[in-house]
């Protein structure tokens, strides 16, 4: 059984580029979570979504920052017009049910230069 | 609000020697604590958890009592093993059960 996947491991983008950082879930597991890292601190919630809706935002930054989780496929971050502020490692957690305690991807670093 | 505060890393060990990471919270009810170890190159792995007041958690040598007095879940393991380097992470889940709260981590190299 394939942890959680995520992908690219690592990404580089010029300032005002997007950024799109995908995320599959364990197989049997419809609740997704995504952390943000920045250097020398720990993660940050910031979204929790369930199959189709996000559950909860409250972390996720109002402009520039969205994220889905289709019916189909992996969920995707996106960053819109990325700043060198954006430069972290973004990790993904999967659970079947809505406790975040949960498998962890290996994480995705972006690199905005 | 609700908080983590690690030990500040690296901390550097012989093989064999004791280990204690310190790991305190700020948190109001009665949070889960969980520590999670992140291999080089690897995803953050669960290394254990409490859920209790007074709850052990143990796992691979590793153990970390849940102190609601000292509000406190310091990791710690009798003999190290080089194989334990690696950046752990102390962290808990607030009321809503979700969403956890992040230590900013301690790196931990073993040298043989």
């Amino acid at each position: 059984n394939a942890g959680v996947m995520q992908n690219p491991r690592h990404l580089v983008r010029r300032r005002g580029q997007e950024a799109r950082l995908r995320c599959s879930p364990m197989k049997g597991h419809s609740h997704v979570y995504w952390y943000r890292q920045l250097p020398e601190e720990g993660l940050k919630f910031m979204v929790y979504l369930q199959k189709e809706n996000i559950i909860d935002e409250s972390g996720m930054p109002k402009e520039r920052f969205s994220a889905e989780f289709p019916k189909e496929g992996p969920s995707i971050l996106r960053i819109q017009q990325v700043v060198r502020g954006d430069s972290a490692a973004y990790f993904c957690a999967s659970s079947p049910s809505g406790t975040g305690s949960g498998s962890f991807g290996s994480g995705t670093r972006l690199t905005v230069v | 609000g609700n908080s983590v505060t690690q030990m500040e890393g690296p901390v550097t060990l012989s093989e064999e020697a004791f280990l204690t990471i310190n790991c305190t919270y700020t948190a109001t009810g009665y949070p889960s604590l969980f520590w999670y170890v992140q291999y080089p190159g690897e995803g953050l792995q669960l290394l254990l958890k409490a859920t209790k007041a007074d709850d052990k958690g143990s796992n691979k040598g590793f153990e970390a009592t849940y102190r609601k007095e000292t509000t406190s879940f310091h990791l710690e393991k009798g003999s190290v093993q080089v194989s334990d380097s690696a950046v752990y992470f102390c962290a808990l889940s607030d009321q809503s059960n979700y969403q956890l709260i992040w230590g900013a981590g301690t790196k931990l190299i073993i040298k043989p």
